[in-house]
């Protein structure tokens, strides 16, 4: 059973809008969320972080929303631009060092021009 | 070199064979993790050394699955009798000590093709 669910393998959306993609847990020890962005033929990087004592964190275009009750985080990215355009991974862990992060199936955002 | 390298960045193999994949991390990180990723599925953890401590081999899915790291640096993931179910791409990532996820630095895998 998935931890870390990521319902929407794709997303199409136009430059210039909002893209909104989401990530559903179901351990509630989970207290550190992150998000990685992956390019074809690359490893994946880290973008943007949030701990359970917030339920927002914004960087940039790139703003994560924490919802702890619903156990849902959501990244938004405004505006989106064509570059945004990878495979977006969420991950979660109850401690914020080591291996013990578990990481969704991943949802490819496609930025149309 | 500034990142983390792997090799071969591809790799198909004849069901049955052993494999050997290898991770390069970056100078100076005392942690390395063995990732898969097979199709539609999360990043699945493998197997974790930090340092000079035992590894942790608690996501090896098989007794097929080994991996050693020699001199605190390169790593090795070796697949012995390879399975049509271990086709995916094998990540590997280095991070500082007791870093977080946020400190990873992840290689460019190695997509592995068992036919």
């Amino acid at each position: 059973d998935q931890q870390v669910k990521q319902n929407s393998p794709s997303l199409s959306v136009q430059e210039g809008r909002i893209s909104i993609l989401n990530c559903d847990y179901t351990n509630s020890m989970f207290d550190y969320f992150l998000w990685y962005k992956k390019y074809p033929a690359e490893g994946p990087t880290f973008l943007i972080s949030i701990s359970s004592i917030k339920d927002k964190n914004e960087d940039g275009r790139f703003t994560v929303f924490l919802n702890k009750s619903a156990k849902h985080l959501s990244l938004h990215i405004v505006p989106s631009q064509p570059g945004d355009s990878a495979v977006y991974f969420c991950a979660a862990s109850a401690e914020n060092y080591g291996q013990n992060f578990v990481f969704g199936p991943g949802t490819r955002l496609s930025v149309l021009p | 070199g500034a990142g983390v390298s792997q090799s071969p960045s591809n790799k198909v193999t004849e069901k049955g064979k052993d494999v050997e994949l290898r991770c390069d991390p970056i100078s100076g990180h005392t942690a390395l993790y063995w990732y898969r990723q097979s199709l539609g599925q999360g990043l699945e953890f493998l197997i974790y050394f930090q340092g000079n401590s035992a590894p942790d081999k608690s996501g090896l899915p098989s007794d097929r699955f080994s991996a050693e790291r020699t001199g605190g640096s390169v790593s090795t993931l070796t697949i012995q009798r390879t399975q049509q179910e271990d086709s995916a791409v094998y990540l590997c990532a280095s991070s500082p000590y007791r870093t977080g996820a946020d400190g990873y630095t992840f290689g460019s895998g190695t997509r592995l093709t068992v036919v």
